[in-house]
């Protein structure tokens, strides 16, 4: 079974207007973390944002915020006002413990397009 | 400035071929990771490392192996190289406690002929 779960390959989204990228997670844990990555085309990986799973409230980050619903087990990215600059690869990811150690795994991604 | 650094940024190998690919990282964090993406698939992991010399198969162990001998260094090794194992490599390191944003290094992208 997926662990993180981004159902969205690919979206297309007008300049200014808002948008939410879907995460779904599984996992038996009760503490754990949750972070979003982009990657623009020059393969670096940004770090965005970043909920702790006793985080109660959502995180925010300048323009992300993480619309955390824990009974749902979904952390979507919402990225208010996109910019043409917002245009690249997207991965959520589930940081859990494994045995006393750190586990960190990635979704699929989504590839957003912003469009002027 | 934290710097995770892999030893290249491309690299082409035959078939056959045992390769090292390194990752250095210079902020005494215990964990480190390697992952491998591939289109459509996103980042899956490998191994991973909690200490020097101890290391967790991940999802995608096989035809791999990995070395920590020391904590700031992780080596991913391919005993026999093979078409398949063509993809972009990524390494990755953090902090055990307080849970920190992990940071990457800028990739190698292997490409075996």
């Amino acid at each position: 079974a997926q662990k993180i779960t981004q159902t969205q390959p690919g979206m297309f989204v007008q300049e200014k207007e808002a948008v939410t990228l879907d995460c779904t997670y599984d996992t038996s844990d009760q503490s754990y973390g949750l972070f979003w990555y982009k990657q623009p085309s020059s393969g670096e990986m940004i770090f965005l944002i970043y909920q702790g799973s006793y985080d109660e409230q959502n995180a925010t980050e300048g323009r992300y915020s993480l619309n955390f619903q824990k009974a749902r087990k979904s952390a979507n990215l919402v990225i208010s006002a996109s910019q043409l600059g917002d245009s690249a690869m997207y991965f959520c990811a589930m940081r859990e413990a494994f045995f006393g150690n750190e586990k960190l795994t990635f979704g699929t991604g989504t590839r957003l397009t912003i469009i002027p | 400035d934290v710097k995770v650094t892999q030893s290249s940024r491309y690299l082409v190998k035959r078939t056959g071929e045992k390769v090292f690919l390194e990752c250095v990282q210079d902020m005494d964090h215990e964990n480190m990771f390697w992952y491998r993406q591939d289109p459509g698939l996103g980042l899956r992991l490998i191994y991973f490392s909690y200490d020097v010399k101890m290391k967790e198969k991940g999802d995608i162990p096989e035809g791999y192996s990995v070395s920590r001998e020391k904590k700031e260094r992780f080596s991913l090794i391919l005993e026999s190289a093979s078409t398949n194992q063509t993809s972009m490599y990524l390494c990755a390191s953090c902090y055990w406690s307080p849970p920190r944003d992990p940071f990457f290094g800028q990739g190698t992208r292997l490409t075996v002929v």
